[in-house]
């Protein structure tokens, strides 16, 4: 079945670095979707992709719809201790059902 | 604040039990998806309902079940509860059946006993 690969899996940085992780299918999306969970809250959408090429910010995250259709990347500049979490792509599969998997996530620690 | 309500928070049972986890979607959303989160793990999808059908269904184990109903909002029977069940259970919700945004709830987190 379908699935979503995110590296790195974790990643510890120190306070002020920049962060990239990117997220890869083996078919194609026609969206992708950055969430950040919260030890046991629910996952926060940050940034929405609906076409190939696209380029989206909020704040200090930005995120790319990649033009094979077949990743995506989240970079975070200059990072914070309240980076912390876990970070989540999804997308919707489209073979006929209209659910949304998800990447297995990449568990940021920030040292401040 | 999602929009997206979940009750309840935290709940505990034991083996063998059955619990309803229930969920409102957000105003105007008419997509409910169920998804588990287990212990250090990815969201499993379950199920999604889109105005009061079911949609798509994902792993979700026969002792489970879930419905739509008319309002809209969403419940999530779990039957002969077993350790393993253990876990997040997560509402999202979206406008349409499928392309758009998703939004989640704060889950309900289910210990079993």
């Amino acid at each position: 079945g379908q699935q979503l690969n995110q590296s790195p899996q974790s990643m510890f940085i120190q306070e002020g670095e920049d962060v990239s992780m990117n997220c890869t299918s083996s078919s194609i999306f026609n969206t992708w979707l950055w969430y950040k969970q919260d030890p046991g809250e629910g996952p926060v959408l940050l940034i929405a992709l609906y076409k190939a090429g696209e380029l989206t910010s909020n704040g200090r995250l930005t995120a790319q719809f990649g033009i094979t259709r077949k990743d995506s990347f989240l970079n975070i500049s200059a990072s914070i201790p309240s980076d912390v979490g876990i970070y989540f792509c999804a997308g919707p599969v489209t073979s006929g059902t209209y659910k949304y998997i998800f990447g297995t996530g990449t568990r940021l620690k920030v040292l401040a | 604040d999602s929009g997206v309500t979940q009750t309840p928070k935290h709940l505990i049972t034991a083996t063998g039990q059955r619990v309803t986890l229930r969920c409102s979607p957000r105003s105007g959303d008419l997509s409910v998806y169920w998804y588990q989160q287990s212990l250090d793990q990815g969201l499993q999808f379950l199920i999604q309902y889109y105005n009061g059908e079911e949609r798509a269904k994902g792993n979700i184990l026969e002792r489970f079940s879930a419905q739509q109903f008319p309002d809209l909002h969403s419940e999530l029977n779990l039957s002969s509860l077993e350790l393993g069940d253990s876990a997040l259970y997560f509402c999202a919700s979206s406008e349409g059946g499928s392309g758009n945004t998703i939004y989640f709830g704060e889950g309900s987190w289910l210990t079993v006993v």
